[in-house]
């Protein structure tokens, strides 16, 4: 069964860059570009960020960036600010039609 | 803009019964999406629970839930259902209809309703 693993924390300063992992268990990460990303600021529904690996969901600034190597996708958060603060998921759509979800990792802006 | 509202939830007791519902506005073909619901267990992470295609007819669930947990749709599948028997204390979560986008992802979410299972 697919698995996607995520940090549980990152933290960075306001103004610099951070990036978070998701690595898949399975060859659909390295095969397919259905990776997602989602941002969950407390107590708020998730929203999505990047859809297929690298590209910006409408009104997501350009802050944020995906990218993928082999098995790993990666979601980068340049300039940080403050309202970055949030929990963040990747998401598999997989080739088997089933949803794997990455257990998420808690952005601290410092 | 695109809305998705769930209601529905509330404080139940184990082994009891509860069925939220998702109404998607906002946009046009609403019949022509599929629809996800996905909970978040306090404090815990996002867990996928049920899919349905846009005719409905295929409906696919978790190991967790299913034979317990129904997703159905009404004529003209403008409403979404989510009915869950024999409810655990484990069921408890924030439970969120999500609309299925066309990038292989989940591209809007309702603002989620809670549900409790507790004695």
């Amino acid at each position: 069964q697919s698995a996607l693993t995520q940090p549980p924390s990152v933290s960075g300063s306001p103004g610099q860059s951070v990036t978070i992992s998701c690595t898949g268990t399975t060859s659909d990460v390295v095969t397919y570009n259905r990776v997602s990303w989602y941002q969950q600021p407390p107590g708020t529904a998730p929203k999505l960020l990047i859809y297929e690996v690298s590209n910006r969901a409408s009104g997501v600034p350009d802050r944020f960036s995906g990218s993928k190597s082999g098995n790993t996708a990666s979601l980068t958060v340049s300039g940080l600010q403050a309202e970055d603060e949030a929990d963040y998921y990747c998401i598999l759509k997989t080739t088997a039609g089933t949803w794997v979800f990455g257990g998420g990792t808690k952005l601290t802006v410092l | 803009q695109v809305q998705l509202v769930e209601s529905g939830g509330g404080v139940v007791q184990p082994g009891r019964s509860l069925r939220l519902s998702c109404v998607p506005s906002g946009f046009p073909f609403i019949a022509t999406y599929g629809f996800h619901w996905v909970r978040q267990a306090p404090g815990k992470g996002l867990e996928w629970l049920a899919f349905s295609w846009n005719d409905g007819s295929t409906v696919d669930y978790a190991d967790s839930v299913r034979g317990r947990f129904t997703l159905s749709r009404d004529n003209p599948k403008t409403t979404l259902y989510l009915q869950m028997n024999s409810l655990r204390v484990d069921d408890t979560a924030v439970y969120y209809c999500v609309r299925d986008g066309p990038h292989w992802d989940l591209d809007f979410w309702g603002q989620g309703t809670l549900v409790t299972v507790t004695s």
